[in-house]
C-alpha cells in the first residue's frame, strides 16, 4: 500500500494564480484532511470529509474548496493565492475519524510570491 | 485561552536522560488523546495514543489527567533519534463531528 500520497511536493505561485493540491489514499479510509502547517506552527484544519461526497469546513476554509468525488482522493484547490496561503500543506486519512490514528502524506511545500 | 497548549521548548537533554512533556487541554469533553511525532520537513507520524489508564510502550510513557486536563509522555533513556517535534492531539465531539486538534508542539534535542 502506498498509504497517503500527496503532489506536487513543490510549488511556487504568483498572487491571483490558482491551483489544485491532489491527495489520494489506498486505504478505503472514509475520514480525510487537509491541513496547514505554518513555520513554528500547529496543523490547522482547513477542511475534512467523512467519505464520499459528503465535505465540510474547518478552522481555516477562507481560500480554499474541496472536493470528494470518490474515496480515494480528496483534492484542495486553491482560488486566487495569496502570500499568507505559503505553508506546508498536509494530507491526512483515518479510519474512524477523530477517534483513530491519522496518516499523513508527505506534504506540499506552496510558496506564494 | 487555547484549546490545547504545549510549552515549544527546545528541550535539550544528554543522551539517557529521562524527559517529559505536557499538555493541557481546555475542554473537559474532549474525548481521546494522541502523541505524534514530527521530525524537521516531515510528515506526523503517530507515535502512541493515550488512554485513561495510562500506557507504555518501550521507552515511552503516555498518560491521561482528566482532573486537571492534561496528557503527558515520558522518555527513558533518551537516544540521539529522539530528536523531534513531539504533538499532542486532542479530539472531542463539536457539531456533529469529532473536532480534531494538534498542539503546536514541543521540540526536543537529544544532544550526545
Amino acid at each position: 500500500n502506498a498509504g497517503v500520497t500527496q503532489t506536487p511536493k513543490f510549488r511556487i505561485l504568483k498572487i491571483g494564480q490558482s491551483m489544485t493540491l491532489q491527495c489520494a489514499q489506498d486505504m478505503n479510509h472514509n475520514y480525510m484532511y487537509w491541513y496547514r502547517q505554518d513555520p513554528g506552527m500547529g496543523l490547522k484544519l482547513i477542511y475534512y470529509s467523512v467519505g464520499a461526497g459528503i465535505t465540510d469546513k474547518g478552522e481555516v476554509p477562507n481560500g480554499y474548496n474541496v472536493s470528494r468525488s470518490t474515496t480515494e482522493d480528496f483534492p484542495l484547490r486553491l482560488e486566487l493565492a495569496a502570500p499568507s496561503q505559503t505553508s506546508v500543506y498536509f494530507c491526512a486519512s483515518s479510519l474512524a475519524g477523530g477517534l483513530d490514528e491519522q496518516f499523513f502524506g508527505p506534504g506540499t511545500r506552496l510558496t506564494v510570491l | 485561552r487555547k484549546e490545547v497548549e504545549q510549552d515549544p521548548g527546545p528541550f535539550n537533554v544528554p543522551e539517557g536522560a529521562t524527559v517529559a512533556f505536557n499538555c493541557t487541554y481546555s475542554n473537559s469533553a474532549s474525548q481521546s488523546f494522541f502523541w505524534y511525532r514530527q521530525d524537521c520537513r516531515k510528515e506526523p507520524k503517530l507515535l502512541m495514543s493515550v488512554y485513561s489508564s495510562g500506557n507504555e510502550d518501550g521507552r515511552f510513557t503516555a498518560q491521561l489527567n482528566r482532573a486537571s486536563q492534561y496528557i503527558s509522555l515520558l522518555i527513558r533513556d533518551s537516544k540521539l533519534s529522539d530528536s523531534a517535534t513531539y504533538l499532542c492531539v486532542v479530539n472531542r465531539h463539536s457539531g456533529g463531528y469529532q473536532k480534531v486538534t494538534f498542539g503546536t508542539g514541543t521540540k526536543l534535542q537529544v544532544i550526545p
